[in-house]
């Protein structure tokens, strides 16, 4: 079945640590994203990446970094340097064929820094 | 840029009751619409979408949908609601010059009582 999936559901972290989150996508999809989701609020966008080796930064860029070194993967490194990194965090991807693209999302992976 | 708002943050409805959740938006270009629906510690699932054509539309589980250019409005309906529909309601807008750039509402939290 082609889809997007995140990994893992659940991940604890000691403040201060580096944590990386996975997305894996099999769409054939160009474009992917990774967005954050804090309760009562709606997702604010991380990072996006239209194609292989090219990403750009979203609104909430600051202590968050990304690899987009295959179509497929779009890797988020959450960093020490994020103030409030505990969140829900979501991937999704789009096609870039044409203006019509719709994004379509992964499960999402809770990360709670202790 | 355009932004987007989720009139009501809870709506509380009895089951085979009608619903609607109410979306504005605001941008100075045209846009695509969208509503997404996330079941708790789900990624998000794609209800419905308006891309241009007619201004009603029809989505997945009996939602549709209204466009009105003129009241820069989106709202989603569903006549007759089930237990099943109690979830997190997503109203999402881009531009179309640059579907990557796709703002978020809050949310309205829909809860169907027995």
């Amino acid at each position: 079945d082609g889809g997007i999936t995140q990994s893992p559901k659940y991940l604890f972290r000691k403040e201060g640590q580096n944590v990386t989150l996975s997305c894996e996508q099999n769409l054939n999809h160009d474009a992917m994203y990774w967005y954050r989701q804090d309760p009562g609020q709606g997702l604010r966008l991380i990072y996006y990446s239209q194609i292989v080796n090219d990403f750009q930064k979203g609104d909430i860029a600051e202590g968050y970094s990304v690899s987009r070194e295959k179509k497929e993967s779009f890797p988020l490194t959450v960093t020490s340097a994020q103030k409030n990194p505990t969140a829900f965090y979501l991937c999704a991807s789009s096609t870039k064929r044409g203006p019509r693209d719709t994004q379509y999302f992964g499960p999402g992976t809770r990360l709670t820094v202790l | 840029a355009q932004s987007v708002t989720q009139l009501d943050s809870q709506v509380p409805v009895f089951e085979e009751a009608p619903v609607e959740l109410r979306c504005n938006y605001s941008s100075s270009v045209s846009v695509y619409l969208f509503w997404y629906v996330q079941y708790p510690n789900q990624g998000l699932q794609l209800l419905l979408k308006y891309l241009s054509g007619s201004t009603l539309v029809k989505g997945i589980n009996g939602f549709e949908a209204e466009f009105n250019k003129s009241q820069t409005s989106f709202h989603l309906r569903k006549p007759s609601v089930h237990i099943s529909d109690t979830a997190e309601y997503f109203c999402a807008v881009s531009e179309r010059r640059n579907n990557n750039d796709m703002r978020f509402g809050a949310g309205t939290r829909l809860t169907v009582k027995p």
